[in-house]
């Protein structure tokens, strides 16, 4: 089984700061893919970055960015210049490949942008 | 353009009671998926489905059945509702096994149970 661990529940930055979220997860699988998911007080899940655990080069969306860590087993999101819009529940995910839609969630930061 | 819809989105059963939750794409995904989610829990997986006719269990499956009649619809049905299945529940939906790497979700449903 997989297990997506999350151990930061809450966390804070200033606006036009950078903050760092951490995931670690475990699996005996060699390929899979890792996601960073934001979900906002409406609810709604929004995909933020993707990594192909096969790419040793780290994922990069504009302010987002990732460090991904295979043999460490670890995930890490990186926000750039902090804006308000940022303000969510982030979740990292883990799929293992073509098994289609069963991901595996973590427990979810609270990541909370202050003016 | 409507992607993943959800229907309801929030609902108040009391216990025993019966109710389906409603799931419908308009993407031509083959995968379709039902998830839960509880504070401090995450996103868990209840039931999924590869294809029209073919559904499997997730995590947590116990209390809930689905189907899969058709490529657009994947419900999810409460036989008899209990407190503990009070939660957030999200349907989602991906493409194919050759590009499944993105799950398309609905606004999810908001369930009491009383």
């Amino acid at each position: 089984a997989q297990t997506v661990t999350q151990s930061q529940p809450e966390m804070s930055v200033q606006e036009a700061e950078t903050v760092t979220l951490s995931c670690t997860y475990d699996t005996s699988e060699s390929n899979y893919y890792l996601f960073w998911y934001k979900q906002p007080p409406s609810r709604q899940m929004i995909l933020v970055i993707r990594q192909e655990a096969y790419k040793q080069q780290n994922a990069t969306e504009n302010r987002f960015s990732v460090n991904f860590q295979k043999a460490a087993k670890s995930f890490s999101l990186k926000i750039s210049d902090s804006q308000l819009g940022d303000t969510a529940m982030y979740f990292c995910a883990f799929m293992k490949l073509y098994t289609g839609n069963q991901f595996y969630f973590g427990t979810g930061t609270s990541l909370t942008v202050i003016p | 353009n409507a992607g993943v819809t959800q229907t309801p989105k929030f609902q108040v059963l009391k216990t025993g009671q019966s109710m389906t939750l409603q799931c419908a794409q308009d993407m031509n995904h083959e995968y379709m998926s039902w998830y839960r989610q509880d504070p401090g829990m995450g996103l868990r997986l209840i039931h999924y489905s590869v294809g029209a006719g073919i559904t499997d269990q997730g995590e947590v499956p116990n209390g809930y059945n689905v189907s899969r009649s058709t490529t657009e619809d994947f419900p999810l049905r409460l036989l008899s509702a209990a407190p503990s299945q009070t939660s957030v529940y999200f349907c989602a939906s991906s493409r194919d096994r050759a590009t499944n790497e993105k799950l398309f979700f609905g606004s999810g449903t908001q369930l009491s149970v009383l």
